[in-house]
């Protein structure tokens, strides 16, 4: 139980575009969704944090228009780097929590690596 | 501030020999605490957590952690390691019990078992 997909898993796109990149929970309602993004060898960044049907709340010095979080149900979130260059390269990866999951365990997506020409 | 630190970039063991992952923590009030392993180009993966009670946390794939109250520490063990144990393992705390509780994450060791 537990699972947490992301699609695509990697991608690999023209500097200028937008990509976007899905978070699903398969086999529960996640209440919260958490971004992360991850440089090679180092941890994970958290970006934002979002409920269902709310705002994302974004952690300092995250532009919240460059990265844009939609949470548009409790099995989906999507993160959509918007006019994405080469610094936006990275491996960026969701988990998702819920209430009857135990607390504050987190259940991580397998990643998505995005490769910005 | 709440904070995590593992003081080890990496840690080489032999296989069969025990293991341990250093992590130390700051945070006030109560800490919950965590480690999750990652393999290269995957997500994490939960192997354990403290809440509350017994200070021998028992997780998965034979490993377990210790909390210490006093030294302020969450140290991963294993008493004998696998050469499939090598990976990225992050200490992680979350000062709340709460699924909406972001949890704030360690450097990562990368841990190396030769056969």
């Amino acid at each position: 139980g537990a699972v947490v997909s992301q699609h695509p898993s990697w991608v690999i796109c023209k500097s200028g575009t937008s990509v976007k990149i899905e978070c699903r929970s398969l086999d529960f309602q996640a209440t919260t969704m958490f971004w992360y993004r991850q440089f090679p060898k180092q941890s994970l960044m958290l970006m934002a944090t979002s409920n269902e049907g709310s705002k994302a709340t974004y952690e300092q010095g995250v532009e919240k228009d460059k990265f844009l979080i939609n949470h548009a149900s409790l099995t989906l979130s999507t993160l959509t780097v918007t006019s994405a260059h080469p610094e936006d390269s990275s491996f960026y990866i969701c988990s998702a929590s819920f209430i009857a999951g135990g607390g504050n365990e987190q259940f991580f997506g397998p990643g998505t690596r995005l490769t910005v020409l | 501030a709440q904070s995590v630190a593992q003081p080890e970039d990496q840690v080489n063991v032999a296989e069969g020999n025990p293991l341990t992952v250093k992590c130390t923590y700051s945070v006030s009030g109560n800490p919950y605490l965590f480690w999750y392993v990652q393999y290269p180009n995957r997500g994490l993966q939960f192997l354990l957590k403290y809440i509350t009670g017994d200070n021998l946390v028992k997780g998965s794939y034979g490993f377990e952690a210790e909390f210490n109250k006093s030294q302020t520490s969450f140290h991963l063990k294993k008493p004998s390691a696998l050469v499939s144990d090598s990976a990225l393992y992050f200490c992680a705390v979350s000062p709340l019990y709460s699924s909406a509780s972001k949890i704030i994450f360690g450097s990562g060791t990368r841990l190396s078992i030769r056969p």
